[in-house]
């Protein structure tokens, strides 16, 4: 069995300051990882995918992720929010045996200038 | 490049009425799948795709919901007869084949609204 939590629904930063999206797995097989973004009534767009190759995953605008297998924990940080990066982030986790694909709930992402 | 197309984007119909949503994948992506997103929820998977072949629809409610894939390229799903409870936006996306790691990509989705 496989699943997905992203333990905060809500993360509030100013625009400059550093963003952590947290996000743990569990997972029976070797998962793939992935985190998406999701800009009001735009379609999912992926960010950065882990697929066990390094473990320091360097993704689209500035993203970067570090899969912890230890921890069983794919956070997202990016050093700097931008006014842009507000959106609803997903984590999402597939598996080589049996490929299910699960979201996490969600994390909404508020920049205040 | 083209990305998933859907349509229509935005429907609303009465309950009881039936509903059908249409997407056409990445040209040359194998692997198609329809998701349910609830407001404030992440997407559910419903059904996938392998070319025509569906190879996943264990959480596709079959008593009123139904899919097909003919010819492997375009995809409908269909709602018959809808329920307030179907209101949600359904996402299409499609990868390149049936593999864990290969990136979906999505549709920008049809929101239902059922009264």
């Amino acid at each position: 069995a496989q699943s997905v939590t992203q333990l905060d629904s809500h993360v509030s930063v100013s625009e400059g300051t550093p963003v952590l999206l947290r996000c743990n797995y569990s997972s029976s097989y070797s998962p793939s990882l992935f985190w998406y973004v999701q800009h009001p009534n735009k379609g999912l767009q992926l960010l950065l995918k882990y697929t066990s190759a390094a473990t320091l995953v360097k993704g689209i605008n500035g993203f970067e992720a570090e899969f912890k297998k230890s921890e069983t924990s794919f956070h997202l940080t990016k050093p700097s929010a931008h006014m842009s990066d507000a959106a609803e982030y997903f984590c999402v986790v597939t598996n080589t045996g049996g490929f299910k694909t699960i979201f996490g709930a969600g994390t909404r992402l508020f920049v205040k200038a | 490049e083209a990305g998933v197309v859907q349509s229509p984007r935005y429907k609303i119909i009465e309950k009881k009425q039936p509903v059908a949503f249409w997407c056409n994948p990445i040209s040359g992506h194998n692997t198609l799948y329809w998701y349910l997103q609830n407001l404030g929820q992440g997407p559910e998977l419903l059904i996938r795709y392998e070319n025509e072949e569906a190879v996943d629809d264990s959480q596709l409610p079959k008593d009123r919901f139904s899919a097909e894939r003919l010819k492997g390229v375009d995809s409908t799903l269909k709602i018959q007869p809808a329920e307030l409870g179907d209101s949600a936006v359904y996402l299409c996306a499609s990868s390149l084949d049936d593999v864990s790691y290969n990136e979906q990509f999505f549709g920008p989705g049809t929101r239902l609204t059922v009264l």
